[in-house]
C-alpha cells in the first residue's frame, strides 16, 4: 500500500510570512499533484510534477518534485488571507490510474 | 463543461433511513471515484468505476454501502440503513483512466448529517 505523508498537519502564520508544506512517502509515483480545498468546495489540482528534481511555479507557490521521485515540497512566499484552506498532495501510480492522497495541511493565514 | 455535480448539497436524515447521493461525472471522463471526507480519517477512497465498472471496492465501509453506476453519465452511492457514524462529507471525483498529469476533478460535495 502506497502511503503519502504530510506535514505540518496544521499552520497557522501571519500575512507576509513564507512557509513549506512537506510530502513524502516511502513509494515511488510516477507523478505527483498538489490540491487546494476551501470549506464547502472540492479540492481542486493546483499542479503536476512529472519528472524528478521537477521545480513548477505558481505565482507565489513553488513546487517541488523529490530527485527520487518519492516526496514533494509546496513552498509559499509572502501568504495571503486568499491561500488559507487545505493543501493535499496525491501520488499517481505508474498505471496513471490511481492516485493516493496524503492527510493534508490545513493553513490559515491572517490578516 | 458544468464540472462534477453532485446533490444533494446537503442531508439530513435520520438513523435508519436510506440515503442516496448522486453524481454526473464530466462528461467524455470514463473514471469515476467516490470518496468520504472528515477530519479525524481525511479522504478515503470508498470505490471506483472504469467505463462503467466497479473496480475497487475494498474502501466501502459495510454491506449498508453500495454504489452504482448505470451509464456513462451518471452514478449512485447508496446507505442503507444510515448510522450516525456515516456523518461526513461524500465525494465524487472523475478523470481520464491513465491520466496521470490532469488529475481529478472533484465535485462540491453531500455533506451528510445522520442525527
Amino acid at each position: 500500500t502506497q502511503l503519502l505523508e504530510q506535514s505540518p498537519q496544521f499552520l497557522s502564520i501571519q500575512e507576509g510570512e513564507n512557509l513549506t508544506v512537506y510530502c513524502n512517502s516511502s513509494s515511488v509515483f510516477s507523478s505527483l499533484q498538489w490540491y487546494r480545498q476551501e470549506p464547502g468546495e472540492g479540492p481542486v489540482l493546483l499542479v503536476t510534477v512529472v519528472t524528478g528534481g521537477e521545480v513548477k511555479k505558481l505565482k507565489r507557490l513553488t513546487f517541488q518534485f523529490g530527485d527520487a521521485r518519492k516526496d514533494s515540497s509546496l513552498h509559499i512566499t509572502a501568504a495571503q488571507p486568499g491561500d488559507t484552506g487545505l493543501y493535499l498532495c496525491a501520488g499517481a501510480n505508474w498505471a496513471g490510474n490511481m492516485l493516493t492522497f496524503g492527510g493534508g495541511t490545513r493553513l490559515m493565514v491572517k490578516p | 463543461d458544468a464540472g462534477v455535480i453532485q446533490s444533494p448539497r446537503h442531508e439530513v436524515t435520520e438513523m435508519g433511513q436510506e440515503v442516496t447521493l448522486r453524481c454526473k461525472p464530466i462528461s467524455g471522463h470514463n473514471s469515476l471515484f467516490w470518496y468520504r471526507q472528515t477530519m479525524m480519517r481525511g479522504l478515503e477512497l470508498l470505490i471506483y468505476f472504469n467505463n462503467n465498472v466497479p473496480i475497487d471496492d475494498s474502501g466501502m465501509p459495510e454491506d449498508r454501502f453500495s454504489a452504482k453506476m448505470p451509464n456513462a453519465s451518471f452514478s449512485t452511492l447508496k446507505i442503507q440503513p444510515s448510522e450516525p457514524r456515516d456523518s461526513a462529507v461524500y465525494f465524487c471525483a472523475s478523470s481520464f483512466w491513465g491520466d496521470r498529469i490532469n488529475g481529478y476533478t472533484f465535485g462540491s460535495g453531500t455533506r451528510l448529517t445522520v442525527v
